[in-house]
């Protein structure tokens, strides 16, 4: 099985900041890996597709790159609402998957 | 409205069984996969089954696996999950998710693009 490895696990940020969230994983996957947003009580939401792609509505703040057994998702400048849990997820191995821990992103 | 909605959660004691549903609206459920995920309380996103579109390919997670069955009704637009033998640790809030396809320079890449509400599942 692929392992999925989020660093951190948690980050305090402040409005406008700039965040940066890395996924690493057990096994390079070239560029088979998605990012999720989850805001508390919700459903996950998709933001990027094979590591570097926008989901059609995500705003251009987020930011995706990566390839092999690295990834990073970043926020160029954190807005109110991007305070949530993420979530990397390698579709390398369809169908099936597997998901990182998560980073919870706080406000400072 | 393009939607997934799950109902059938609910509290159960160990070893018991109960069947979760997903019902598809707003676009045409016979061409998509599908998948179940789950999260325990607090805890992170964890994929426990997938069906392919037409209900001929599954796949579960070992975690799962010779428990619980995953189906789907095309004709009902509608995808279920029986978990049977019931433990402590399947508690969690189960999500219906579905696959969408993209192909990029012949390269197919899928993500989970569209989740349900979730339904909680209790193990008590």
């Amino acid at each position: 099985d692929i392992q999925m490895t989020q660093s951190p696990s948690s980050l305090s940020a402040s409005v406008g900041d700039r965040v940066t969230i890395t996924c690493r994983t057990s096994q390079r996957i070239s560029t088979y890996l998605n990012w999720y947003q989850q805001k508390p009580g919700k459903a996950p939401k998709l933001l990027i597709y094979a590591a570097s792609r926008l989901q059609s509505g995500v705003p251009s703040r987020f930011s995706g790159s990566g390839s092999g057994a690295d990834f990073t998702l970043t926020i160029s400048s954190l807005q109110p609402e991007d305070f949530a849990i993420y979530f990397c997820q390698q579709s390398y191995s369809t169908p099936t998957w597997t998901f990182g821990q998560g980073t919870k992103v706080e406000i400072k | 409205e393009v939607q997934l909605v799950e109902s059938g959660g609910g509290s159960v004691q160990p070893g018991g069984s109960l069947r979760l549903s997903c019902a598809a609206s707003g676009f045409t459920f016979s061409n998509y996969e599908m998948n179940w995920v789950r999260q325990a309380p607090g805890k992170g996103l964890e994929w426990i089954s997938y069906i392919s579109s037409s209900g001929s390919s599954i796949y579960y997670a070992d975690s799962v696996k010779g428990r619980f069955t995953i189906s789907r009704d095309n004709a009902k637009d509608s995808l279920y999950l029986q978990m049977n033998s019931l433990r402590a640790e399947d508690a969690a809030v189960y999500y219906c998710a579905r696959v969408e396809i993209v192909v990029v320079t012949a390269i197919r890449y899928d993500a989970f693009d569209l989740w349900g509400q979730g339904t909680m599942v209790t193990v008590s």
